[in-house]
């Protein structure tokens, strides 16, 4: 089952803060959050395994609630450099099967 | 060095030819897969392999053939293409299922 992220689309100004969520209908083992720049290949940003624990990576922080099945991206004072689609992949725990999400398409405007 | 890298970057070619994609990893991981990013941008993961076996196979055509002549390599297959084939396909490996995935610049397939 895809799981569903949102916004689908959110533009910023440098310095603001965002959230992006993901959540599934299904119970979750582990959630993946990868960024993607047009034209390019997706990049790993960070795993949260289930137990609640918040991954930092940089300003972009995370975090993921089993009991809900959700997750969220947190960017504080985003940069340029930030901008992107962003990924979320769930992982039901049957043999690793990463299922992405929409992607979450981030602007960040000077 | 290229972690994992795809060739060629990019394919054209006409309905109803078998055209091959080639990827080779050097980080030493033990997963591969092919995901298939469509015009709308959707990721969705086509084959794993892992040690050379494959582990999950998703409900793609089997004109679509993956082929593994070692833990390194990982090469896509398509026979008889069809429009609907074209897409980008990404490359990528891991250490271990539910470990960081590393993707390839990716392949960009157009059917004429």
């Amino acid at each position: 089952q895809q799981p569903v992220q949102s916004p689908q689309a959110v533009i910023l100004r440098e310095g603001e803060d965002a959230v992006i969520n993901c959540s599934s209908s299904k119970a979750l083992y582990s959630v993946h959050w990868y960024r993607q720049k047009h034209g390019e290949a997706p990049v790993f940003l960070m795993i949260l395994l289930k137990g609640g624990e918040q991954k930092g990576h940089e300003k972009i922080s995370a975090s993921f609630n089993e009991k809900k099945q959700q997750s969220s991206l947190y960017l504080t004072a985003s940069q340029l450099s930030y901008s992107g689609t962003y990924f979320c992949g769930t992982d039901g725990g049957s043999q690793g099967n990463l299922i992405f999400g929409k992607g979450t398409k981030l602007s960040v405007k000077p | 060095d290229t972690a994992v890298s795809q060739t060629p970057k990019y394919l054209v070619t006409q309905m109803g030819n078998d055209k091959s994609i080639k990827c080779e990893q050097n980080l030493g991981h033990d997963t591969m897969y092919w995901y298939k990013q469509d015009s709308k941008k959707f990721l969705k993961i086509m084959f794993s392999y892992n040690n050379k076996e494959l582990i999950i196979n998703e409900t793609v055509p089997n004109r679509f053939s993956p082929k593994s002549p070692d833990k390194a390599h990982l090469n896509l297959h398509i026979n008889s293409l069809e429009l609907g084939d074209s897409a980008v396909y990404f490359c990528a490996s891991s250490l271990q299922f539910n470990q960081p995935q590393h993707f390839g610049d990716g392949t960009r397939l157009s059917i004429l």
